[in-house]
């Protein structure tokens, strides 16, 4: 069974850091390509970061780009979102979800149930 | 950017047909997917590659996609099936969901 469980949300101060980590299981993590997805209290989905199985393709969303940093350690079958600079824009519910595709189309056939970052003073 | 625009919502009786528009600049051009919401749960996929239903959706999710438009039906809608439901593209090395649309069954 896939399991995507992430954890390290909490409260943090407008400009802080905060790391996020998703631990996989149920699936061979290194051959699989991982996003970050996140929704703001009571508003839609919006895509954070994507990475390739092999770190060698990164993907952000304009809205994040120069302060998140995505990552993976296989070996540990691990993802984690480096979050500097936060915003109170950035509180959101962040999922952890793992890709694929066919043809040119992409999708998210499993997430996590989501870690909470609030930025607030 | 790229956008897409979903109806905020859709009421359906139960039994009835509920049907979810998508609209996107050339959608049909891509490959379109359905993601299902319900309060205090994660997303669930439950159609890809425009029409097809991944294991343990129930055959009464269909979905197509043509022209500027992809469209997520619901036949013979059950009270378990409301909840908020988010399409989805890939364009130009970025995922778009679409605005989510709140489905209700009276």
């Amino acid at each position: 069974e896939v399991q995507l469980v992430e954890s390290g949300g909490g409260l943090v101060q407008p400009g802080g850091s905060l790391r996020l980590s998703c631990a996989a299981s149920g699936f061979t993590f290194s051959s699989y390509s991982m996003n970050w997805v996140r929704q703001a209290p009571g508003k839609g989905l919006e895509w954070v970061s994507y990475i390739s199985s092999s770190s060698s393709t990164i993907y952000y969303a304009d809205s994040v780009k120069g302060r998140f940093t995505i990552s993976r350690d296989n070996a540990k079958n691990s993802l984690y979102l480096q979050m500097n600079s936060l915003r109170a824009e950035d509180t959101a519910v962040y999922y952890c979800a793992r890709d694929s595709y066919y043809g040119s189309g992409r999708y998210f056939d499993y997430w996590g149930q989501g870690t909470l970052v609030t930025v607030s003073s | 950017s790229y956008e897409l625009t979903q109806p905020p919502s859709v009421s359906v009786s139960p039994g009835q047909t509920a049907s979810i528009t998508c609209s996107g600049d050339k959608l049909g051009d891509k490959y379109a997917c359905w993601y299902q919401q319900k309060p205090g749960q994660s997303p669930v996929l439950v159609i890809y590659q425009d029409s097809k239903r991944p294991s343990g959706i129930p055959e009464r999710f269909s979905g197509s996609n043509s022209g500027n438009t992809a469209t997520l039906t619901i036949s013979g809608t059950q009270a378990m099936d409301e909840a908020d439901y988010y399409c989805q593209a890939w364009d130009s090395s970025a995922y778009v969901f679409g605005t989510g649309t709140k489905v209700t069954v009276l």
